[in-house]
């Protein structure tokens, strides 16, 4: 099975910040690799997918980059809407998701 | 617009069974690949199993948690999918989504739409 490991685990950043976050996968998946961003009581929602293609009707200031094993998801200036937890997720071999990267309001 | 109803959820004792269902509508059932998605309270996502649609075969796989005990499977007549839950455990808690995959052939894909959820409740 292919484990995902997302860092960090929580990010404390302000609006208006550049945020980075990872992704690794224990194997390669080329670039088939999605990122989901999901709030509290609600169901996740696709950002990218192909590693760094953007879902219609995503914001501009969300992409994603990488393949191989190492991948990151960038939000270029953070909105209020974007306080989330964010996912990663592998679909080379079946699937599977990362245990998330939660932003939060520093 | 795609629409997706699970169903079924509810609480359960250990070692119990529940059927889930997701009735799927805005889209051609008979040609996804279908997906059990869940998420245990205040935790993250996790992959249960996926469905392929019966022109590539109808099997299904499974994630080694629940490998053994769930059984996914299909009505396309009926534009539903099932999960089957056997000898359920208190971690198999949790709120499970079906959905649909968007992929390429040769690999699994990923989740475009999602329902609201159904909860199970294991616990005694």
């Amino acid at each position: 099975d292919i484990q995902m490991t997302q860092s960090p685990s929580t990010l404390s950043a302000s609006v208006g910040d550049r945020v980075t976050f990872t992704c690794r996968a224990s194997q390669s998946i080329s670039s088939w690799l999605a990122w989901y961003q999901q709030k509290p009581g609600k169901a996740p929602k696709l950002l990218i997918y192909k590693a760094s293609s953007l879902e219609s009707g995503v914001p501009s200031r969300f992409s994603g980059s990488g393949s191989g094993t190492e991948f990151t998801l960038t939000i270029s200036s953070l909105q209020p809407d974007d306080f989330a937890t964010y996912y990663c997720q592998q679909y080379n071999t079946y699937l599977s998701f990362g245990q998330g990267t939660k932003v939060e309001v520093k | 617009e795609v629409q997706l109803v699970e169903s079924g959820g509810g609480l359960i004792k250990p070692g119990g069974s529940l059927r889930l269902s997701c009735t799927a509508s805005g889209f051609t059932l008979s040609n996804a690949w279908m997906t059990w998605v869940r998420q245990a309270p205040g935790m993250g996502l996790e992959w249960v199993g996926r469905i392929r649609s019966q022109s590539d075969g109808g099997a299904a796989d499974y994630a080694a948690p629940v490998r053994g005990r769930f059984t996914i499977s299909r009505d396309d007549s009926t534009n539903t999918v099932y999960l089957q839950m056997n000898s359920l455990k208190t971690e198999d808690t949790a709120v499970y989504y079906c959905t649909p995959l968007t992929r390429m052939p040769g690999y699994s894909g990923y989740v475009r739409d999602w329902g609201q959820g159904t909860l199970v409740t294991v616990s005694s």
